[in-house]
């Protein structure tokens, strides 16, 4: 298994407070993703990295940022928490982007009451 | 821009019975395919993938093939075990475009 760790597993938060989720890999690889599941979407990207401090938004990525200050690590911040963003998160990575295949971490469960 | 579409679920088979989860897609070029699995509880895990036309991906008794002339990559296993219960997905990704894009997912659930 690709060495990935999301924290923390489970969260619950209140409107209007800000919080950050962190993905961290041992596998050295260049990309890093940040993808929400909901029911009937399936996965969609919020933003990715191709490299330390390169970034990118995705297709959801109103009211989310990121910042990757090193190579294993991406952070995932919601600055103003809303009830629509309750949802799993998954990290992902892949070693050169494109259609290369992309590793999943265990995910986090995100409440916002 | 790219699309997959996969089929409804749930689905509900007996053990050993023949399992097909239909996959076509929409996109441009020559894309990638994928199958992933998600066991409850847990992130998505790579099952099998393809890269080009007529390529078929195999892993853990699963198949499917890259049909570029109906644009599907249906998942297909001989005889389902009840550890293959679990949510299903089909993806893409695609030159110059970073994100996978997924269908909905087909929630598969096999009884004794």
């Amino acid at each position: 298994d690709a060495g990935i760790t999301q924290s923390p597993r489970h969260k619950v938060t209140e409107t209007g407070t800000p919080v950050t989720l962190r993905c961290h890999q041992t596998e050295n690889h260049r990309y890093m993703y940040w993808y929400r599941q909901d029911p009937g979407h399936g996965l969609r990207l919020i933003h990715y990295s191709y490299g330390v401090k390169d970034t990118d938004k995705g297709e959801v990525s109103d009211g989310y940022s990121v910042s990757r200050s090193k190579t294993e690590d991406f952070l995932l911040t919601l600055e103003s928490a809303t009830s629509s963003q309750t949802s799993v998160y998954f990290c992902a990575i892949s070693e050169s982007g494109n259609t290369d295949t992309q590793y999943f971490g265990p995910g986090t469960r995100l409440t916002v009451l | 821009g790219d699309s997959v579409t996969q089929m409804e679920g749930p689905v509900t088979l007996s053990e050993e019975a023949f399992l097909t989860i239909n996959c076509t897609y929409t996109a441009t070029g020559y894309p990638s395919l994928f199958w992933y699995v998600q066991y409850p509880g847990e992130g998505l895990q790579l099952l099998l993938k393809a890269t080009k036309a007529d390529d078929k991906g195999s892993n853990k008794g699963f198949e499917a093939t890259y049909r570029k002339e109906t644009t599907s990559f249906h998942l297909e296993k001989g005889s389902v075990q009840v550890s293959d219960s679990a949510v299903y997905f089909c993806a893409l990704s695609n030159f110059g475009n970073e994100k996978l894009t997924f269908g909905t997912g087909t929630r598969l659930t096999i009884i004794p």
